[in-house]
């Protein structure tokens, strides 16, 4: 089942901070962060393993809490080259198996 | 460059002909996967292969899509009479095999117009 992702776009002025949640409505065991550019193709940001996790890559981190099923993903201080469309990824089934993405959240940072 | 690389980029054709996809993976990953993204949607999985087998296929693929990795290195994506709704970016990954967890990367897609 696809993750559902809150809020579909946001508009940030430089400096600013947001938060993109991704929530399942089946037991996640993995959630996996991408950012896609237009035109390009997703780019991986970093993978969540375990129940409240926490990782950060650069200014952007996320966290991970399995028992509630979701995991949110903060950028602080944004630059304008985080615009882009955020995505969350679940494993489709238990295990190692190909993921399933959310539509996306789309972030603009305006200078 | 080691990346996923994909070929052609972009690709239009007409209606009712028939168009190869072809990936090539990170060199040491064995698993690959195709997934299809129209405007404004996630990437949506199609199928994917460990090796040369092709464990997964989405309900969503019609008879007219086959994809094979005949030495578990290239795939190739072939779709038969293109329709419309055919046009879409179809993008190529490929991740290792772990017990857990597996990263996977993305290629630059190929884009599709069917006119």
């Amino acid at each position: 089942q696809q993750p559902v992702q809150s809020p579909q776009a946001v508009i940030l002025r430089e400096g600013e901070d947001a938060v993109i949640n991704c929530s399942s409505s089946k037991a996640l065991y993995s959630v996996h962060w991408y950012r896609q550019k237009h035109g390009e193709a997703p780019v991986f940001l970093m993978i969540l393993l375990k129940g409240g996790e926490q990782k950060g890559h650069d200014k952007i981190s996320a966290s991970f809490n399995e028992k509630k099923q979701q995991s949110s993903l903060y950028l602080t201080a944004s630059q304008l080259s985080y615009s882009g469309t955020y995505f969350c990824g679940t494993p489709r089934g238990s295990g190692n198996t190909p993921l399933v993405f959310g539509k996306g959240t789309r972030l603009s940072v305006i200078a | 460059d080691t990346g996923v690389s994909q070929d052609p980029r972009h690709k239009i054709t007409k209606r009712g002909q028939n168009v190869t996809f072809r990936c090539d993976p990170i060199s040491e990953h064995n698993r690959l996967y195709w997934y299809r993204q129209t405007l404004g949607q996630g990437p949506e999985f199609l199928t994917y292969f460990q090796n040369e087998a092709q464990l997964e296929k989405s309900r969503l693929l019609s008879d007219r899509f086959s994809a094979e990795r005949p030495k578990g290195s290239f795939s190739t994506l072939e779709i038969q009479r293109t329709e419309q709704g055919d046009s879409a970016m179809y993008l190529c990954a490929s991740s290792l095999d772990v017990v857990f967890g597996n990263t996977i990367y993305f290629g630059e897609g190929s884009w599709l117009t069917v006119v």
